[in-house]
């Protein structure tokens, strides 16, 4: 089955703890994202990558990093800088960045909660 | 700064009613248009593409209107599974490397 998994699917972490949430697709997609959500808000995009050891930020990356070291993985570390971590984080891919193939697929998400 | 913007409803409609909803985009150079439909607590799942010439799948139509800046979803004969929240989603000018724009959606539900 083609698809994009993200684990886990729920995540507790203390304050002031790093934590990364993991993607992979088996899609042979170029192009990943990783976006947050929030009640009541439209997903806001972190960082996205558009081809293997490459990646650029989104609108909100502060207090997030990641990497790109194989096609098949982007993920994503929220840092104890991350004022306001708790949130649904989805993960996504499509065929490229550019042009009519931006279509994106989503993962089902990891809830992560800091206490 | 692009912004997409739609009623965030609930619109609660009939099973069997048709039921359409529009979305407006801010930027003009924007060039690819989609709907997506979340289910509550579930991961957006890609409904339709919208092309400049419109296109329907089944019970759902969706249109682009370039000059107006919007674009509309139409379903008719509604499902109580289509009970969802749809998200408009707009891509992207001049090389579409920063992602798609997401709506804050639009909350449908559809009674007995």
């Amino acid at each position: 089955d083609g698809g994009i998994t993200q684990s886990p699917k729920y995540l507790f972490r203390k304050e002031g703890q790093n934590v990364t949430l993991s993607c992979e697709q088996n899609l042979n997609h170029d192009a990943m994202y990783w976006y947050r959500q929030d009640p009541g808000q439209g997903l806001r995009l972190i960082y996205y990558s558009q081809i293997v050891n490459d990646f650029q930020k989104g609108d909100i990356a502060e207090g997030y990093s990641v990497s790109r070291e194989k096609k098949e993985s982007f993920p994503l570390t929220v840092t104890s800088a991350q004022k306001n971590p708790t949130a649904f984080y989805l993960c996504a891919s499509s065929i490229s960045a550019a042009g009519s193939y931006n279509e994106q697929f989503f993962g089902p998400g990891t809830r992560l909660t800091v206490l | 700064r692009k912004e997409v913007e739609q009623d965030p409803g609930p619109f609660n409609v009939p099973e069997g009613a048709t039921v359409a909803f529009n979305c407006t985009y801010s930027n003009s150079a924007s060039q690819s248009f989609f709907w997506y439909r979340q289910d509550c607590r579930k991961e957006p799942k890609l409904l339709m593409s919208v092309y400049s010439s419109g296109n329907e799948d089944g019970r759902f139509t969706a249109q682009l209107n370039r000059a107006s800046q919007y674009i509309s979803l139409l379903i008719r004969d509604s499902k109580l599974s289509d009970s969802a929240t749809y998200l408009c989603v707009v891509c992207c000018s001049g090389g579409g490397a920063d992602g798609l724009t997401f709506g804050k959606g639009t909350h449908l539900i559809i009674q007995p």
